[in-house]
Formats: C-alpha cells, structure tokens, sequence
C-alpha cells in the first residue's frame, strides 16, 4: 500500500460547475477524513468516516457538499455550484479506528474556481 | 472547545542553527493527545510525533524534541542543528481522547537559509 490517494491533484472549474474528487485510503484504515486548507492556514475539518457511515459533519460542511464513502473503501467529496469561494486544499485523511497513531494524509486535491 | 495556537507565523534561520516553534493549546478534557505535522512544499502533510496528555516526559528522536509542559498547555518543538530539508510547514494539532475532534494550528513557516 502506498499510502492515501488523491484525485485529481489539480481541478480548475467555473463557478457554478459541480466537482467531485476522490480518496483511497491506506485499506486497513476503517477511518477517513477530509480537510479543507486555504492558503496560509491549518487544516480545517470538513467529515469524517467510520468505515460506511459518515459519523461527523463541520458546520463548514454546506448543503452544496456531499462526501459518500459507500463501500467503506474509497470515498469522493463533491461540491455542486461551485463558488469563488471553495478554492482552496481539499486534503483526505486515513487512519486506524482510535486515530490516535495520527493521521496519514493524502498529497490533496487543489480546486481553484475561476 | 478545543483550540491550538501558534504565535509565529514564520521562522528563518541560517542553516545548523537550533529552533523552537512554539505550541499552546486549550481544552477542556482531562485526556487529549498533541501532534506535530511536517508539510514540505509538496504539499503532503506527515506525522511527526503524538504525546497523550498523561506522558509528560520529553521526547528526542534524532535532531528533533519535543518539549510537553500540562502546566502551560505548551507542546513546543525543537529542531537541532537544522537543515534546508527541514524548511516547511509545521502544524500542532490537539485531538479528544478518541482520536476525534483533531484540531489543528495555523501553522509555523520555517525557512532554513543555506
């Protein structure tokens, strides 16, 4: 396993476009998570999965956001009618069930709306 | 609520100097866990280190420490003898006893001139 994936590495949509990316996660890792960094800041929590069920949602997490992880494999993040905005690093994050051997990140997705 | 601070924005030092990038935290819970995450200009973010709120003790691994002092909710990391590798983004982050709720800093710029 190499590690947590992430694609694309790079999205450039128009606003109002709808985008989704996707995550693989280390596969014995039953957690997933997804962050959102804009530039010049830490991380900020978005969801998380627990295998299937989403068991957390940030109040950052808008109804145009939608995070799915059916299998409990790979999970994909989409943003409907994109805005100005919402650029910024979405980052994917896999862990054991305790989490507390911390996070392994993916390298991210860069969405820049235009 | 759980909140981590990081007072300097950005850090420059000349190559074999030593650093501190400062860490102060606060939450409410009795038991909590602290990290330290690397992210190189690539973009990934790599775990460092994790403490448990009940483990004070200071931790050396190579050119890195990490000083823990639960009287100042301080988790400050050194680096020894730096590097140009070691120019990054450093983030602290603060998690609830189950790996839950993990909060990151803003981050420390570290640039490490030649």
């Amino acid at each position: 396993d190499t590690g947590v994936s992430q694609d694309p590495r790079h999205k450039i949509t128009k606003r109002g476009q709808n985008v989704t990316f996707r995550c693989d996660p280390i596969s014995e890792h039953n957690r997933l998570y997804w962050y959102r960094q804009t530039l010049g800041q830490g991380p900020e929590f978005l969801t998380y999965f627990q295998n299937e069920a989403q068991l957390e949602k940030s109040r950052l997490l808008s109804d145009r956001f939608s995070a799915e992880r059916p299998k409990g494999s790979f999970s994909t993040l989409e943003i409907q009618r994109t805005e100005q905005g919402d650029s910024a690093m979405y980052l994917c994050a896999s862990s054991l069930e305790t989490g507390l051997d911390g996070y392994t990140f993916g390298s991210g997705t860069r969405l820049t709306v235009v | 609520a759980q909140k981590v601070t990081q007072a300097q924005t950005e850090i420059s030092v000349v190559e074999k100097e030593d650093v501190t990038l400062d860490c102060v935290y606060e939450t409410r819970d009795t038991t909590y866990y602290l990290f330290w995450y690397k992210q190189p200009p690539s973009g990934e973010l790599v775990f460092l280190i994790r403490r448990n709120s009940f483990d004070e003790q200071n931790e050396i691994s190579g050119r890195y420490s990490w000083n823990f002092q639960k009287s100042t909710s301080s988790f400050n990391f050194t680096i020894t003898a730096s590097q140009v590798v070691d120019s990054a983004v450093y983030f602290c982050a603060l998690s609830q006893k189950d790996g839950q709720n993990f909060v990151f800093g803003p981050g420390t710029r570290l640039s490490v001139l030649p």
